[in-house]
């Protein structure tokens, strides 16, 4: 059992430039969200999705879209990369909703010079 | 919208003391409250959480306290191991709203 798995791990930009970040989740849960943490800030929320077919925007969603076609998949899409993108970003996934326990991902570290 | 204070930012602990990390909401319909763990280079893992029915919440050597009057809760770690050396964030949220807000995390470091 994976739980959350996200992919890349690791991605280097340059400003301007586009990228789609993957997260997949294979425990069935209609809740899936992206976080960015920076230093000192601790996790902000990007974009969530109550279920397939469906995203909303959080706390900190400008620059950023996101899609989820499957239920078990939900995207992060940076159309134009800004160095102040530069963040470790999480996704995470819940059964119920935030009032219940959430399973993040490992991460990805994006860097955009 | 919610806003969650951590302290402190850092804390280090002999091993065998205990440690706690206090965080304050602002919205009093905030009613669960989550504590994170975050070990380097991984993503946070949930270790203990309290819901605003309860004030006390205890799991082997973890436990969190609430007060929902003065809107701020605790999370107290006993007879501290090197292996508790992590990041920790609390949480809060509310029903029916699907933005929980986080704290800005306390780094641990427990000293052998």
């Amino acid at each position: 059992n994976a739980g959350v798995t996200q992919t890349p791990k690791f991605r280097v930009l340059k400003t301007g430039q586009s990228m789609t970040l993957l997260c997949a989740q294979d425990m069935n849960h209609e809740y899936m969200y992206w976080y960015r943490q920076d230093p000192g800030m601790g996790l902000r929320l990007i974009h969530y999705s109550v279920g397939e077919g469906t995203t909303a925007k959080g706390e900190v969603p400008d620059g950023y879209n996101v899609s989820r076609l499957k239920k078990q998949n939900f995207l992060l899409g940076l159309e134009s990369a800004a160095p102040s993108q530069t963040s470790v970003y999480f996704c995470a996934s819940s059964y119920l909703g935030t009032n219940t326990e959430a399973f993040f991902g490992q991460g990805t570290r994006l860097t955009v010079v | 919208g919610e806003n969650v204070e951590q302290h402190p930012s850092t804390l280090s602990v002999q091993e065998g003391d205990s440690a706690v990390i206090k965080c304050t909401y602002s919205d009093s319909a905030s009613n669960y409250f989550p504590w994170y763990k975050q070990e380097l280079g991984k993503g946070p893992q949930l270790i203990i959480d309290i819901r605003s029915n309860v004030g006390e919440k205890k799991d082997q050597r973890i436990a969190v306290t609430l007060n929902k009057t003065a809107k701020h809760f605790s999370l107290h770690i006993t007879e501290t191991q090197p292996e508790d050396s992590a990041v920790y964030f609390c949480a809060a949220s509310k029903s029916n709203n699907n933005d929980m807000r986080f704290g800005a995390g306390t780094r641990l470091t427990v000293k052998p």
